[in-house]
Parts: structure tokens; C-alpha cells; sequence
């Protein structure tokens, strides 16, 4: 039972372009986001959060947007770097709590130089 | 990310040995969380400590794992008897008062053979 969908397992943009990453949950119960940075041999860095009483959250490079009718978020990186090369998970929880936590299977960006 | 030590950073069992997994947290940290990464999948949790308590262990399996954080010393999780189906990276987080996962450890990457 996937909760959390990411259905682009890869995604390539030229250096300067928006980078978007998608994802997709099932439980409209769901009430805070986040997104995590991976690099390989790595753990997950946390990047950005956004709760459900928002639509739109914004961190330097990096905006999360949420639509809660589609049940569905994004990240826009811009411009992106090579530096953002990496996999990038979404995750959801209902509440504030670390074992609440449901990841997708992630998206790996590859920012061409 | 380098707060949160995890080691071994690879290992190597045998089908039917046993595999201890050690996770130290970020200083004054006493919230532990334990997720696995099976191939293809997103994180998955398992289970989340306290200082000497299981606060919850719904996501482990109910055989051959268990898990600790002892009073002094890190966090163990430990499975016994593996199986080929136990490879996977288990990555271990950290937190100071048991809110959303900021802090990762590197992950201890299991290959049973």
C-alpha cells in the first residue's frame, strides 16, 4: 500500500532550467509534506516542509507547492546546479511524529552542466 | 547528516546469522527512529525509541528483529536468522523531542548471501 507515489524514477534538466518533481498521495488525512535530498552512500538530508494549511512554501531555489484537492505536491528547484544532482524523496505524515512518516520511492535528478 | 553515526556502513551476513545494526544519535538527542530501504521502494518504518522504551514498533517485522536504545550507548537493531529478503540499506534518525525526521545517519547498507 503505497501511500505516497512518485512516478518519475528519473528526471534530467540542463543546468540553469526549473527542475519540477512530483508526488502524489492516497490518504487525505495526510497533513504535513516534506522533501529529502539523497546522495549516494548517503542519508536523507531534509530540504523542505510545507503543512497542509499552506499551498505554497518557498526556501531560496526550492518551492514546494501543495493541492490538496488533487492530492498532489511538487518541488521546483530554480535555477537548478549540477549540485542538485541527487535523489529526491517526498514524504507525508498525519501529524508531527517521526514514525509517522511515509516516503515515495524517489526521484533522481540529474542536472546537465 | 554527520551527527548521526551509524555502523557498520556495510555488512555482510550469511543466511541465518545474526546482524546487529548500531545507530548513535546526534548529542542530546533521545528520539530514535529506525526506517528501511528495500530495493526499489521508498523508506519504510520500523521502529521508534526512547531512551529505554519502545514507543513504537508497528512497522518491524514481528519475527527475527528487535530493537534497543540502552540507557548509555547506541541504538541496536538486530535480526536474527537472516534472510536474502533482509537486504536492504537501514537507515536510522534522530531527534530532540520526537518531531519530524531532520537528522539522518548514513545508513548501514545489509547484504545477506
Amino acid at each position: 500500500d503505497q501511500q505516497v507515489k512518485q512516478n518519475s524514477p528519473s528526471l534530467s534538466v540542463q543546468e540553469g532550467r526549473i527542475s519540477i518533481l512530483n508526488c502524489d498521495y492516497t490518504n487525505s488525512m495526510f497533513d504535513y509534506f516534506l522533501w529529502y535530498k539523497k546522495y549516494p552512500a548517503e542519508g536523507p538530508t531534509f530540504l523542505i516542509s510545507i503543512s497542509s494549511i499552506k499551498d505554497k512554501n518557498e526556501d531560496g531555489r526550492f518551492t514546494v507547492f501543495l493541492n490538496k484537492s488533487a492530492k498532489h505536491l511538487s518541488l521546483h528547484i530554480v535555477p537548478s546546479q549540477p549540485g542538485d544532482s541527487a535523489v529526491y524523496f517526498c514524504a507525508a505524515s498525519v501529524g508531527y511524529t517521526g514514525n509517522q512518516f511515509y516516503f515515495g520511492t524517489g526521484t533522481s535528478l540529474t542536472v546537465i552542466p | 547528516n554527520a551527527g548521526v553515526m551509524q555502523n557498520p556502513r556495510h555488512l555482510v551476513r550469511r543466511r541465518g546469522q545474526e546482524a546487529r545494526l548500531r545507530c548513535s544519535p546526534m548529542k542530546g538527542h533521545s528520539h530514535v527512529y529506525w526506517y528501511r530501504q528495500l530495493p526499489e521502494e521508498g523508506l519504510k518504518f520500523m521502529v521508534y525509541l526512547q531512551k529505554e522504551n519502545i514507543i513504537d514498533e508497528s512497522g518491524m517485522p514481528k519475527e527475527r528483529f528487535s530493537a534497543e536504545f540502552p540507557k548509555e550507548g547506541p541504538s541496536i537493531l538486530r535480526i536474527q536468522q537472516v534472510v536474502r529478503g533482509d537486504s536492504a540499506a537501514y537507515f536510522c534518525a534522530s531527534s530532540p523531542t520526537g518531531g519530524f525526521l531532520a537528522f539522518f545517519g548514513q545508513g548501514t547498507r545489509l547484504t545477506v548471501v
